[in-house]
């Protein structure tokens, strides 16, 4: 079975670096690319980036370019996100996702709830 | 890249057939076959519902159906059941810099 195991809830001042974690098993991890995708407060949905944890080859949205880090560690088959210095503004739920079945997010993990504020 | 455009709400009585529209431009929805659908109950993950622009995953109801046409995707649900009642996302591949490009929800309501 696949399943993309998130990291829990943070709350974070303004400034703070954070790294969240994405876990995944159920196949072969090298055949699917991962993504990252926030939804705001407002239910809005971004594409974040996707990440080939085969060779770490990564690609963003131009929104989120120089904002967060994708990384991989394929030893431990998790996924992680990173941001250096947060604002109020990456207020929002993050989801790890896989990248699978015609292009789509086919598998997802439960969302990690990220608040900044002072 | 702009986001897909989507009603905010629809609703529907049950056993009805209801359609949500999803409008791009010609550089993402009218140009790639990647339409890809998502239904998200409240504090839960959005599921993937539909791919390819027509697809259903394994597991998916036969209730759900999708189409493009132009620059505007369509989901379909037939038979509305109680359960359908959820926020429903498009997603349409852009290109390989912008990746998905997701619309902005449509809230289904069943009467």
């Amino acid at each position: 079975e696949v399943q993309l195991v998130q990291s829990g809830a943070e709350v974070k001042k303004p400034g703070e670096s954070l790294k969240i974690s994405c876990k995944i098993s159920g196949y072969t991890l090298t055949r699917n690319w991962i993504g990252w995708v926030r939804q705001t407060p407002g239910k809005v949905l971004e594409c974040m980036g996707i990440i080939y944890p085969g060779d770490s080859d990564t690609s963003y949205s131009p929104s989120f370019q120089g904002q967060v880090t994708i990384s991989v560690d394929k030893s431990i088959s998790t996924a992680y996100l990173h941001w250096s210095s947060l604002k109020a503004s990456d207020t929002a739920i993050y989801y790890c996702a896989r990248f699978g079945l015609g292009s789509a997010f086919d598998y997802w993990g439960q969302g990690t709830l990220v608040t900044v504020s002072s | 890249q702009s986001a897909l455009t989507q009603p905010a709400s629809v609703s529907g009585s049950p056993g009805q057939s209801i359609t949500l529209s999803c409008t791009g431009v010609s550089g993402d929805v009218g140009r790639f076959d990647h339409v890809s659908w998502y239904q998200q109950h409240p504090g839960k993950a959005p599921k993937l519902i539909i791919f390819e622009g027509s697809k259903r995953p394994s597991g998916v109801s036969n209730r759900f159906s999708a189409s493009k046409s132009g620059i505007t995707a369509s989901l379909t649900i037939s038979g509305l059941q109680a359960e359908d009642e959820a926020d429903y996302y498009c997603c349409s591949y852009a290109d390989s810099i912008t990746l998905g490009v997701f619309g902005g929800g449509t809230k289904l309501t069943v009467l």
